[in-house]
């Protein structure tokens, strides 16, 4: 059965800092995977998505995410955090069902980010 | 192009009432998601529309909640009576185009409290 795992359900980082959210995910199925951003109050973005081409996969707002198949992860990076940058990110994969896909998501990585 | 559009965006009601959301997808597009997202969890999906078809209800707690997508388009969740557990955050989504791993984009969710 697919899953997804994130790692860590606060991380903290200071204004500047590498941001680095983890993502482990089973998959029976070559994968597709996606990271997703939530802002307070709003619904959820697409921030990247992992589609069985390029396995470093660049998004929006300077994120980016490797997906390592030995490793079963899809991590999602940015160099240098922002202060806008705060919010609860959630990773996704997506399960075949019945001829149609369901998106299956982690438990989610809420980000802070301090001075 | 507009988004998922969600209403109402907050609702407050008592245990064993009733409560009805609305949600209007993305023009266009074919597939029509309803999320159930709880305090501190990532979205959990309730119920999958395929144009006017159901094609996954089976998160949907069907003795209290009922879905439906008249002509395709704009769709309405209903839970009736309501329970304290039921708070949460509703999310809808659509995507397109039909079948595939597609992305799903999500409205701003309507967040409701159960007294």
């Amino acid at each position: 059965a697919q899953s997804v795992t994130q790692l860590g359900s606060h991380v903290s980082v200071s204004e500047g800092a590498l941001v680095l959210l983890r993502c482990n995910y089973s998959s029976s199925v070559p994968p597709y995977l996606f990271w997703y951003v939530q802002y307070p109050n709003q619904g959820l973005q697409l921030l990247l998505k992992y589609t069985s081409a390029a396995t470093l996969v660049k998004g929006i707002n300077g994120f980016e995410a490797e997906f390592k198949k030995s490793e079963t992860s899809f991590h999602l990076t940015k160099p240098s955090a922002h202060m806008s940058d705060a919010a609860e990110y959630f990773c996704a994969v997506t399960l075949p069902s019945g001829g149609y896909n369901k998106l299956i998501f982690g438990a989610g990585t809420r980000l802070a980010v301090h001075p | 192009e507009a988004g998922v559009a969600q209403s109402p965006r907050y609702k407050i009601i008592e245990k064993r009432q009733s409560v009805a959301f609305w949600c209007n997808p993305i023009s266009g597009h074919a597939t029509l998601y309803w999320y159930q997202q709880i305090l501190g969890q990532g979205p959990k999906l309730l119920i999958q529309f395929q144009n006017n078809g159901v094609v996954d209800d089976s998160q949907l707690p069907k003795d209290r909640f009922s879905a439906e997508r008249l002509k395709g388009v704009d769709s309405t969740l209903k839970i009736q009576p309501a329970k304290l557990e039921d708070s949460a955050v509703y999310l809808c989504a659509s995507s397109s185009p039909l079948g595939g791993r597609e992305t799903q984009y999500f409205g701003p969710g309507t967040r409701l409290l159960v007294l």
